[in-house]
């Protein structure tokens, strides 16, 4: 059971826009900065989002990132058969005093 | 660019020990935390240890607190993870970070508990 809570999965067509949630607590999000990484299949993470909603550089602007109270999410706008991968929040947490990841949520396009 | 690179994972059996590493190179290894990240197969991630750049705080997550123990050479740009007692609930793909924002991965070194 994972201290932040998405869903195991999302999916949406070629160009559509898909979202993914990211619950957390006053403990992570409520005081912390919530951060995005994309795993491609066979591959090690990358970050995608950094500081609640900002991109790397080289990272698409599809991508964006928001954060509000204890809640995030994350959009791909435009969606590209690139963009099927698994996606993960994370945050640190000041009352485990550790980092904790979201389950993951497996974006499929369809 | 910066680039991290672990070795060292392997099989071992219940109740024995490895050392894993990772070395960085294009930056400058001793301005940055380090984060040691495992993913059991077919799982999600899981951050295990943290390292600040200078080595005065080490910090682990309650599954391996005791067990594994999370140390840098800063002359050398490795980071390590000295991981005792292991057990088959390690078994994962160990990915090294650099920073505490985990900015950077390495392709990860695959640790495999079993008799």
């Amino acid at each position: 059971q994972s201290v932040l809570t998405q869903p195991p999965s999302a999916s949406g067509t070629p160009g559509q826009r898909v979202t993914i949630s990211c619950s957390g607590s006053r403990s992570n999000f409520g005081s912390n900065n919530v951060y995005w990484y994309q795993q491609l299949p066979g591959t090690a993470p990358k970050l995608l989002i950094y500081r609640n909603n900002q991109r790397p550089s080289g990272v698409p602007d599809r991508f964006s990132a928001s954060k509000s109270g204890t809640s995030a999410s994350l959009a791909i706008r435009g969606l590209r058969s690139e963009d099927e991968a698994d996606y993960y929040c994370a945050s640190w947490d000041d009352s485990l005093g550790v980092w904790v990841f979201g389950g993951g949520t497996k974006v499929t396009v369809l | 660019e910066v680039q991290l690179l672990e070795s060292g994972g392997g099989l071992v059996k219940p109740g024995g020990s490895l050392r894993i590493s990772c070395v960085v190179s294009g930056g400058t290894f001793s301005d940055y935390a380090m984060s040691w990240i495992r993913q059991a197969p077919g799982k999600g991630l899981e951050w295990v240890s943290g390292i600040s750049s200078s080595s005065g705080s080490t910090y682990y997550a309650d599954s391996v607190k005791g067990r594994f123990t999370v140390s840098r050479d800063n002359f050398k740009n490795t980071l390590y993870l000295q991981m005792d007692s292991l057990r088959a609930a390690d078994t994962a793909v160990y990915y090294c970070a650099k920073d505490y924002a985990n900015t950077k991965w390495g392709q990860g070194t695959l640790v495999t508990v079993s008799s």
